[in-house]
């Protein structure tokens, strides 16, 4: 695709649903990366993917959350019994090998609210 | 503590006019830096990116400076226009292990007519 494409774009919840949020990569890029941004703040990693394969997972913020990719391509982050905090906006980006000195492209990300 | 800090955190400048923002960091060891562009409810844009070795880099009307010896950078906008009102995000990339980056909390640039 042109870019990177995350959905849902919104996404409002109640505590204690699980949640499933998904990106599509710039097709070709290996590398593929979730953050979250939450409202007035910078935004924090949580987990990289190289291929299918997640090297770094030191982000992810508990273990109600987890991460897949399949067929080096699309990726799919699950919040587990969701709480208040988790409302934020999280974001996709993705980059042609994952070198340090790489541009990221990001998507648009998903807005989540959690009640 | 690898700590980024970005000030001002607010702007608001005159259409036409240049700033500079300032970004200082405590990272270590030190892979690289990047300076984006977010508008508001879009993903960030990559402006710049700077290794230990470089002090400058543009882009257009973007210059991005990098001191590693006082581990400050700063990204000038020359000749603002509207569609500089965004947030300018500065993040630096630790040269370790797996993937470690640390991102500023953003200054909030407002370009008026």
């Amino acid at each position: 695709g042109a870019g990177v494409s995350q959905s849902p774009s919104n996404k409002v919840t109640e505590k204690g649903k699980d949640v499933e949020l998904r990106c599509d990569p710039i097709s070709g890029h290996t590398a593929l990366y979730w953050y979250r941004q939450r409202l007035g703040q910078g935004l924090e990693f949580l987990i990289y993917f190289q291929g299918n394969s997640a090297p770094d997972k030191s982000g992810l913020p508990s273990d109600r959350f987890s991460a897949e990719r399949t067929g080096e391509s699309v990726s799919t982050l699950t919040i587990q019994r969701t709480q208040q905090e988790d409302s934020a906006v999280y974001l996709c980006a993705s980059s042609l090998t994952g070198g340090r000195q790489e541009t990221q492209y990001f998507g648009p990300g998903t807005r989540l609210l959690v009640l | 503590k690898n700590q980024v800090e970005q000030s001002p955190q607010s702007l608001i400048i005159l259409e036409g006019k240049n700033c500079t923002l300032q970004c200082n960091y405590t990272v270590s060891p030190f892979s690289n830096l990047r300076w984006y562009k977010q508008d508001t409810g879009r993903g960030p844009v990559s402006l710049t990116i700077m290794t230990f070795s470089e002090n400058t880099k543009s882009n257009g009307r973007y210059t991005a400076t990098l001191d590693a010896d006082t581990k400050q950078s700063s990204l000038h906008i020359t000749a603002s226009q509207l569609s500089d009102s965004a947030s300018y995000i500065c993040v630096v990339s630790l040269n370790t292990g797996g993937f470690k980056t640390i991102f500023g909390a953003g200054t909030r640039l407002f370009v008026k007519a």
